[in-house]
């Protein structure tokens, strides 16, 4: 599919599993990002990639591990999922930072329930 | 991160115009934007500013920016039934890489 997908879409899991949410781009976009979701904070930014092999913090990255071995993939681990990332997580990606081209293409979201 | 502030409901009445605002702090933001989240979906940009303008037309959409008292508002004329959405402002500071975004508006629209 083109675009950027994410999977699961929905997901339940257990307070101290490891859970991975999976994120795909088909642009070659050099940016990736992950938000998060939560009534009442709109998006928080947790992790971002410049490129292969390039990530950083965001707003609230404690708990999450990402990875960025391939362009077109960026996967979000809870190394050990809390209640507290009960939440809906999107991903998105982006040409560049600076300008024009940099707008931001989301895809359609992970809703994460952890009991 | 900056704070980015926004009303969390607003609703119209079909046909009426719509006024969504939003606040923000930093005052090194260089683009402003409005996404539009749709039930069960990502955001999708709606249309953006540069800082160094104060309005901006595009069909039904009026985005105007006051960099003074930092503020930004997205008009919507002849809102739509299709038009009910959570709205999202978002900021990008100088030499940022990501956006800041607001809590969201939910925009209902009551035929």
């Amino acid at each position: 599919d083109a675009g950027i997908t994410q999977s699961p879409r929905y997901k339940i899991t257990e307070t101290g599993r490891q859970v991975t949410l999976m994120c795909h781009q088909t642009w070659s976009h050099s940016y990736m990002f992950w938000y998060r979701q939560d009534l009442g904070h709109g998006l928080r930014l947790i992790y971002y990639s410049a490129a292969a092999d390039i990530t950083d913090k965001g707003e609230v990255p404690d708990g999450y591990v990402v990875s960025r071995s391939k362009t077109e993939n960026f996967p979000l681990t809870l190394e050990s999922a809390t209640r507290s990332q009960t939440s809906v997580y999107f991903c998105a990606s982006s040409e560049s930072t600076r300008g024009v081209g940099d707008e931001q293409f989301f895809g359609p979201g992970t809703r994460l329930t952890v009991l | 991160g900056e704070d980015v502030e926004q009303s969390l409901f607003l609703s119209v009445r079909e046909g009426d115009s719509s006024v969504i605002n939003c606040t923000y702090t930093d005052s090194s933001s260089t683009y402003l934007y409005w996404y539009k989240q749709e039930p069960g979906a990502g955001l999708q940009l709606l249309t953006y500013i540069f800082s160094n303008m104060d309005m901006k037309q595009d069909q039904r959409l009026t985005v105007l920016l006051n960099k003074k008292d930092k503020h930004l508002s997205l008009r919507i004329a002849d809102t739509q039934t299709g038009d009910s959405a959570i709205y999202f402002c978002a900021e990008r500071q100088a030499g940022a890489n990501n956006l800041f975004f607001g809590t969201g508006t939910r925009l209902t629209v009551i035929p």
